[in-house]
């Protein structure tokens, strides 16, 4: 298997509602991250796991809050949205060790908050 | 920190012809990686084509090949009998070679049309 999943793939939620966006890898990486794209921009990075545990946070506004249960698994919930944060998130997976590995990213969910 | 620069928005190329796109960096490590990705309008981010800092050969996939200049810290990609499937959104980028999970830092991109 050398796929990211995402699931869903389009999701539209109101600003008080909650969900969760899903990103599953059975590659071994243990490397996961979520990045936002608006549309005609590049993909911007909001967090890194690293052996399941938070590396980095791109200073990213709290109603978003991103989990990994395992080593597989990695979730983004989301709660009080706001239209702005309309975009297509990306989840990728790589080697969590020093290599030219690239990244592996699943297709994305696109995100409508109305 | 770092930064990828892509000077052309977008660029066309006729159905087997050669096109190069321009990608330019900025970094004071030395050791690192450089990737090319493709995104088509179904959205998936595909790796392309990637460079280590430290191999002087410029690496090759197929069609797609690059021109590393290191000193120049330039990194361009040459696709060669483009096909109507190659057109996408081509975003470079630039990872550090500190530990395994550092940041992609993406340059804007470059959208490129292939013509029949």
């Amino acid at each position: 298997d050398t796929e990211v999943t995402q699931t869903p793939k389009h999701l539209v939620m109101g600003m008080t509602n909650k969900k969760s966006l899903k990103c599953e890898q059975h590659m071994g990486h243990r490397a996961m991250y979520w990045y936002k794209q608006k549309a005609k921009k590049p993909p911007e990075l909001m967090f890194v796991y690293s052996y399941e545990k938070l590396s980095i946070n791109e200073s990213v506004p709290s109603r978003f809050s991103p989990e990994c249960p395992n080593s597989s698994l990695l979730n983004l919930h989301l709660h009080a949205l706001q239209p702005e944060d309309s975009a297509l998130y990306l989840c990728a997976s790589s080697q969590a060790v020093r290599g030219d590995y690239g990244y592996t990213f699943g297709s994305g969910t696109r995100l409508t908050v109305v | 920190a770092q930064t990828v620069t892509q000077s052309q928005p977008e660029m066309s190329v006729q159905e087997a012809e050669t096109v190069t796109l321009s990608c330019t960096y900025d970094t004071s490590e030395s050791d690192y990686y450089l990737f090319w990705y493709k995104q088509p309008p179904s959205r998936q981010m595909i790796l392309v084509i990637r460079q280590e800092a430290y191999k002087q050969q410029n690496a090759t996939e197929n069609r797609f090949s690059v021109n590393f200049q290191k000193a120049a810290k330039s990194f361009s990609l040459k696709i060669s009998d483009s096909q109507l499937g190659d057109a996408a959104m081509y975003f470079c980028a630039y990872r550090s070679a500190w530990s395994g999970s550092e940041k992609l830092v993406f340059g804007k991109g470059t959208k490129l049309t292939v013509n029949p």
